[in-house]
């Protein structure tokens, strides 16, 4: 199984900061990364597909990179609606997986 | 607009089976651009993959599960389903169906990756199933 490590756990930060959550796979995985948005009580929300694309729908605030084991997601300015938990998860192999997840609180 | 709608048990006892239906409404779940699948969240935990399908009935399974778990599709119903049997404690979870795939495929019977490649964009609110005596 293709491990997948998020990073940080969890972190605090105001409306307007930019915030930056990594995630690392035990294997390459080409592009093959999508991160998703999850509130409390609700379904996660695609963000980001292959690595950097943005769906439709999604703020431009949001933006992924990186490939083969190093992926970032970034808002570049969190804003109040922002406030959830992270999942990036792989889809390059089967089991498909997902990182442990990064809960972004307010600060 | 597509929505996808979980349906099902709250409540199953330790050693059965959880049967779960998935129906998808707004568009055909015989898309040939598309891969069904279910995914689990056990209460203050992560998200994990149990599995998919296609319309045609091919499935993929998440091995740490794969003895347990059987996904059947339903195309004139539209629906999807989920059977997990021998269940414990440790099954008790959030089940989320989910719609992965781009319109942009436009053969048949891609690797899987194919389709996850551009994630999961539609996802059923949730039902909390509980196993419980």
């Amino acid at each position: 199984d293709s491990q997948m490590t998020q990073s940080p756990s969890s972190l605090s930060a105001s409306v307007g900061d930019r915030v930056t959550i990594t995630c690392r796979t035990s294997q390459s995985i080409s592009n093959y990364l999508n991160w998703y948005q999850q509130k409390p009580g609700k379904a996660p929300k695609l963000l980001i597909y292959a690595a950097s694309s943005l769906q439709s729908g999604v703020p431009s605030r949001f933006s992924g990179s990186g490939s083969g084991t190093d992926f970032t997601l970034t808002i570049s300015s969190l804003q109040p609606e922002d406030f959830a938990t992270y999942y990036c998860q792989q889809s390059y192999s089967t089991p498909l997986t997902f990182g442990g997840g990064t809960k972004v609180e307010i600060k | 607009q597509l929505q996808l709608q979980e349906s099902g048990p709250g409540l199953v006892k330790p050693s059965e089976t959880l049967s779960l239906t998935c129906t998808v409404s707004g568009g055909s779940i015989s898309s040939s651009s598309h891969h069904w699948g279910w995914i689990r969240q056990p209460p203050g935990k992560g998200l994990e993959w149990i599995g998919s399908i296609y319309y045609s009935g091919i499935t993929y399974y998440n091995p740490s599960l794969k003895s347990r778990v059987t996904i059947s599709v339903d195309t004139s119903k539209n629906q999807f389903s989920l059977k997990l049997s021998s269940v414990t404690a440790a099954d008790t979870a959030v089940y989320y169906c989910a719609r992965a795939g781009d319109y942009g495929i436009l053969t048949a019977y891609n690797p899987l990756r194919d389709y996850y490649y551009y994630g999961m964009d539609v996802w059923g609110q949730g039902t909390t199933v509980t196993v419980s005596s």
